[in-house]
């Protein structure tokens, strides 16, 4: 079955970009909208955005100016500007089936991404 | 923008039925998806569309839906069962991802 593995550094400097990387295996990424969502520490879920197999994006209002997300064969990435304490998070990685009525399965396993001066 | 909301916490005595609800202009008309988070894991799909279980999800785990409310309905509620518990739709329109914030389920 289709796994999915984000990796990136665990810590980033504030004003920096944080950088992942998740890495499809076991499945294809064709047909299939791959999500970021990121959880801060003892908070809830927030969707990033996501990105189809062609390049298609869609980014939460919120993060939209600092996010970019792009495909590479069987690895998603997501670049994150400017970050600050605030973006400090476990970053999921997940699979859509659709861009309008899906839902998210599988995860990753997430990493954890601490912003420090 | 619209929200979901979810109440923060809820108990549920062993063996007892639990219904977590959430609450959204965004589920009139469509389906939310719940997933399951226990401490330290990612989370995980335990219902989406009217009321699917992927595989691996036990059928004491159910999903239903009145108005603008989706409920997660828990029967003979298990330690196991203890988690967090997330609802998730799509703002209308726009289709941007919503989460309620979250409930943390307690098995007394």
């Amino acid at each position: 079955q289709v796994q999915l593995q984000e990796s990136g550094p665990g810590l980033v400097k504030t004003s920096e970009t944080l950088s992942l990387t998740c890495t499809v295996s076991g499945g294809s990424i064709r047909g299939y909208y791959w999500n970021w969502i990121r959880q801060a520490p003892g908070k809830g879920l927030e969707w990033i955005g996501y990105i189809s197999y062609s390049g298609t994006t869609k980014y939460s209002p919120s993060l939209e100016s600092r996010v970019t997300m792009s495909v590479d064969r069987a690895q998603i990435s997501l670049k994150l500007t400017s970050v600050t304490a605030a973006d400090t998070a476990v970053y999921y990685c997940a699979r859509d089936k659709s861009a309008v009525a899906g839902w998210f399965d599988p995860w990753g396993q997430g990493t954890l991404v601490t912003v420090s001066s | 923008s619209s929200e979901v909301t979810q109440d923060p916490a809820v108990s549920v005595a062993l063996g007892q039925t639990v219904r977590i609800t959430c609450q959204g202009d965004s589920l009139r008309g469509s389906y939310a998806s719940w997933y399951q988070q226990r401490p330290g894991q990612a989370p995980v799909l335990v219902i989406y569309g009217k009321n699917n279980r992927p595989s691996g999800i036990p059928d004491r785990i159910s999903g239903s839906y009145a108005g603008d409310t989706a409920s997660l309905i828990i029967t003979a509620a298990q330690a196991e069962d203890e988690a967090d518990y997330y609802c998730q739709s799509r703002e209308s329109g726009s289709n941007h991802v919503q989460f309620g914030g979250g409930t943390r389920l307690t098995v007394l």
